[in-house]
């Protein structure tokens, strides 16, 4: 069972553009969600992360959007840099006593920003 | 060092071999994770420790597998009898939490195992 869906797949953006990415969940207990970034050959790293209580977070160039009643949440990532090209993971997670606050991730976005 | 280290970093094993991947979290890290990740897919559960007690194995996908933490730091993740589905990334991620936080994981390298 997929209980987060994300899009797209991948995204090609030009340097100093608007890269937008979504994800969509089905679990209405989870309430923590974070982005992870991924090189190639490397482990996934936090990005950014929000609880439902608020509907947008930003943090430097990044800022997640988050709509409780549709179930979405997106990453923008504003003037977009080569350096970002990487793979980009939503997750969510929801606190229970037996296992901690294991993550169920998306699928993922290549990211490729063009100079 | 300061991060969530794993060896071997690559694994080739023939199928039917048994296999032990390790994982040195970050010292102090009460919480310890092990996830799966195929080939252009996110990452997937597989279980979770907090400090030496295996309080959730629900992600193992057969009883091939088998993880342990017996003094709550280093864990190991054994395959037995490899098969190729097994192929993957293997990731071990550790945090600070404790139960009822959300303490960020912080994520190793990963062992990329192929079986052939």
């Amino acid at each position: 069972q997929q209980q987060v869906k994300q899009s797209p797949q991948s995204l090609i953006v030009q340097k100093g553009g608007i890269s937008i990415i979504n994800c969509a969940y089905e679990n209405t207990a989870f309430d923590y969600f974070p982005w992870y970034q991924q090189f190639p050959g490397k482990g996934p790293a936090l990005l950014i992360a929000i609880r439902p209580d608020v509907s947008e977070k930003k943090e430097g160039r990044f800022t997640i959007s988050f709509n409780k009643s549709a179930k979405q949440f997106s990453l923008h990532i504003m003037d977009s840099q080569p350096g970002d090209s990487a793979t980009y993971f939503c997750a969510a997670s929801k606190n229970r006593e037996t296992s901690g606050s294991r993550l169920t991730f998306g699928e993922g976005t290549q990211l490729t920003v063009n100079p | 060092g300061a991060g969530v280290s794993q060896s071997p970093r690559y694994k080739v094993a023939k199928r039917g071999q048994d296999v032990a991947l390790r994982c040195d979290p970050i010292s102090g890290h009460v919480s310890l994770f092990w996830y799966q990740q195929a080939l252009g897919q996110g990452p997937e559960f597989l279980t979770y420790f907090q400090n030496e007690a295996q309080l959730d194995k629900s992600g193992l996908p057969s009883d091939r597998f088998f993880a342990e933490r017996p003094e709550g730091s280093v864990s190991t993740l054994k395959i037995q009898r490899t098969q190729q589905e097994d192929s993957a990334v293997y990731l071990c991620a550790s945090s600070l939490a404790r139960v009822l936080s959300y303490n960020e994981q912080f994520f190793g390298p990963g062992t990329r195992l192929t079986v052939l």
